[in-house]
């Protein structure tokens, strides 16, 4: 069953420190894996996009890694800032012919606190 | 360009009542797509269109919903009849071909 996976559920962190969040899927086959930031009350919006070849892309102070091997992703945050403080869903396309087979993760809650 | 622009913002309706959720996409975009949210069960896909053709709608949960897009720059959503499981964010998001999505700020279904 094609999964996506996102640990922690949430994570509570001070202002100006940086964190780790991970994501595992099981999605195959494979085509891309997004990463997108969504504030409260707001739609997801798109910081990182990464096809099979691509193993890190940055994005400002967000920076992606993808291990195709291990299935796993993970997104860095440097120097955090309470703008930060929102979900993060990580999104596992597996065919890049068809716009519909899109599996989400349940996103981990990031909360900055000064 | 206003992004994608959803109408209403919020929406609070009884059961059995009809509800109609608007999308308009970023002009240009050929894909559009309709998302609900749960704490639950997060992001899921109802439907897509793609040059206004619906794709795949293998996500609607039942006959209740039903989506259109009778031209490029509209689309609805409707639920009749409503119940309170309705009750969730309904996303919008548009592409131009499989690039990046750009959502919708969303609305906010609540079914009492």
């Amino acid at each position: 069953k094609n999964q996506v996976e996102q640990s922690p559920q949430s994570l509570i962190i001070l202002e100006g420190k940086n964190c780790t969040l991970q994501c595992n899927y099981t999605v195959s086959p494979f085509s891309n894996l997004r990463w997108y930031k969504q504030d409260t009350g707001r739609g997801p919006v798109s910081l990182t996009i990464m096809t099979f070849s691509e193993n890190t892309k940055s994005n400002g102070r967000y920076t992606a890694t993808l291990d195709a091997d291990t299935k796993q992703s993970s997104l860095h945050i440097t120097a955090s800032q309470l703008s930060d403080s929102a979900s993060y869903i990580c999104v596992v396309s597996s065919d890049w012919g068809s716009q519909g087979n899109l599996i989400f993760g349940k996103g981990t809650k990031l909360s900055v606190k000064p | 360009d206003a992004g994608v622009i959803q109408s209403p913002r919020h929406e609070v309706t009884e059961m059995g009542q009809e509800v109609t959720l608007r999308c308009k996409p970023i002009s240009g975009h050929d894909y559009l797509f309709w998302y609900r949210q749960t704490m639950m069960r997060g992001l899921e896909l109802l439907i897509y269109f793609n040059n206004n053709v619906p794709i795949d709608d293998s996500g609607m949960p039942e006959d209740r919903f039903s989506a259109k897009m009778p031209n490029a720059s509209f689309s609805t959503l409707k639920i009749q009849p409503s119940e309170p499981r309705d009750s969730a964010v309904y996303f919008c998001a548009s592409s131009l071909g499989r690039g990046g999505y750009t959502f919708g700020s969303g609305t906010r279904l609540t079914v009492v």
